[in-house]
């Protein structure tokens, strides 16, 4: 299993530009989100799923547009990028066993630089 | 939103010395997770905790559930070279829409020297 997969690894935008993060998981599981990591803030939410066809805000989802037509694919779009979305974007996936959730994996994120 | 907050920030230590960090929340969560990041990879599940009270270990790694629910704790023993990372405490409330909602802390930068 390749676990949670992000692609690209590097990306450099000018601002003003757009463009997609991809992730696809390939455990089955139900819930994807995406998280941005900034030096010495740990990891923001920005957009979750718990389902294909269901997507919600997270804790910074403005600039960030996000689908979830399959269970195993949960892209992340950037409109009109910023400087202030230099991040680390990371993707995760985890299910849930009676209430509980689990499997939490990271992919290994998409360092993305906006000039 | 709620504030996880993560202590120490850093740790200078010697190989051989135990480790111990702690995070601490304004709000209840029902599941804690303790995380390792290594430079330029993704973070990587260390413990789940699902209980409130619950000790769990995994090698050289024990986590405690807080009895509040506002507070974990990790603890690494006879630290060795490659300890080497930024560990993350992140919790959060499963149900209903919350799944894969996680809220982490800043980190505790880890730092071994043989």
């Amino acid at each position: 299993n390749a676990g949670v997969t992000q692609t690209p690894k590097f990306q450099v935008l000018k601002t003003g530009q757009s463009m997609t993060l991809q992730c696809a998981q390939d455990m089955n599981h139900e819930y994807m989100s995406w998280y941005r990591q900034d030096p010495g803030m740990g990891l923001r939410l920005i957009h979750y799923s718990v389902g294909a066809g269901i997507t919600d805000q997270g804790e910074v989802p403005n600039g960030y547009n996000v689908s979830r037509s399959t269970t195993e694919d949960f892209p992340l779009r950037l409109l009109s990028a910023a400087p202030s979305q230099t991040s680390v974007y990371f993707c995760a996936s985890s299910y849930s066993i009676r209430g509980s959730d689990y499997g939490y994996t990271f992919g290994s994120g998409t360092r993305l630089t906006v000039v | 939103g709620q504030q996880l907050n993560q202590s120490p920030q850093s740790m200078f230590i010697q190989e051989g010395e135990d480790v111990s960090m702690n995070c601490t929340s304004s709000s209840i969560f029902n599941t804690w997770l303790w995380y390792k990041q290594e430079p330029g990879e993704g973070p990587v599940l260390l413990i789940a905790l699902y209980k409130a009270g619950e000790l769990t270990s995994n090698g050289r790694l024990t986590a405690q559930f807080g009895i509040t629910r506002k507070d974990s704790f990790l603890n690494i023993s006879a630290s060795i070279p490659s300890d080497v990372g930024i560990y993350f405490c992140a919790g959060y409330n499963a149900g209903g829409t919350s799944y894969g909602k996680l809220t982490f802390g800043q980190g505790t930068i880890l730092t071994v020297h043989p």
